[in-house]
């Protein structure tokens, strides 16, 4: 089946470091694949996104490239904020009429001055 | 309104009874979902809406749950015999028409009790 599957948490780095957080993904045909953040006391928020092998999504300083030979979607920031703490879920979507997700577990990311 | 809303945002109940939770989508929003997520994991699809039907309920875990939508807008998770396993966060999120970016709701936690 489909499914997603991310780094496992917590991430604690020190500020302007260099961020990595892996994705891995198992699915049929050609999915689309997101980066939702969910910031402190916060709903689930799209970070960013990709539709179609090599694209490159970005948003707010994070980058993911969709890989479809290693089927990763990994996202890097390069010089991490302490605004940056929060969880972030991978997540993607087999049936592009419906928007149906399919997240990963998350991964807490804690970012200290 | 300006976002995905749910109520209650949190909502404590006996193992046994029954229970409804409540989502307004963005207005305009045809699409609608239902997630639901455990502790330490991330969301789980339950049930997706366009407009007032249920177009995919494949997620939903059993008959003890049950989702409506009748004027194609607000829509009620109803969880019948609660469990002490169906405490959780309930997502509800909206979009356009099912293709574009999905808003969510801040969630409601359930716990039974």
């Amino acid at each position: 089946g489909n499914s997603v599957t991310q780094m496992e948490g917590p991430v604690t780095l020190s500020e302007e470091a260099f961020l990595t957080i892996n994705c891995t993904y198992t699915a049929t045909g050609y999915p689309s694949l997101f980066w939702y953040v969910q910031y402190p006391g916060e709903g689930l928020q799209l970070l960013l996104k990709a539709t179609k092998a090599d694209d490159k999504g970005s948003n707010k300083g994070f980058e993911a490239t969709y890989r479809k030979e290693t089927t990763s979607f990994h996202l890097e920031k390069g010089s991490v904020q302490v605004s940056d703490s929060a969880v972030y879920f991978c997540a993607l979507s087999t049936l592009s009429n419906t928007g149906k997700l399919i997240f990963g577990q998350g991964t807490t990311l804690q970012v200290k001055p | 309104g300006a976002g995905v809303s749910q109520t209650p945002s949190n909502k404590v109940t006996e193992k046994g009874k029954y229970v409804e939770l409540r989502c307004d989508p963005i207005s305009g929003h045809t699409a609608l979902y239902w997630y639901r997520q455990s502790l330490g994991q991330g969301p789980e699809f339950l049930i997706y809406f366009q407009g007032t039907g249920a177009a995919d309920d494949s997620g939903l875990p059993n008959d003890r749950f049950f989702a409506v939508r009748p004027e194609g807008s607000v829509s009620t998770l109803k969880i019948q015999r609660t469990e002490r396993g169906d405490s959780a966060v309930y997502l509800c999120a909206s979009s356009l028409d099912g293709t574009g970016e999905a808003f969510f709701g801040q969630g409601t936690r359930l716990t039974v009790v």
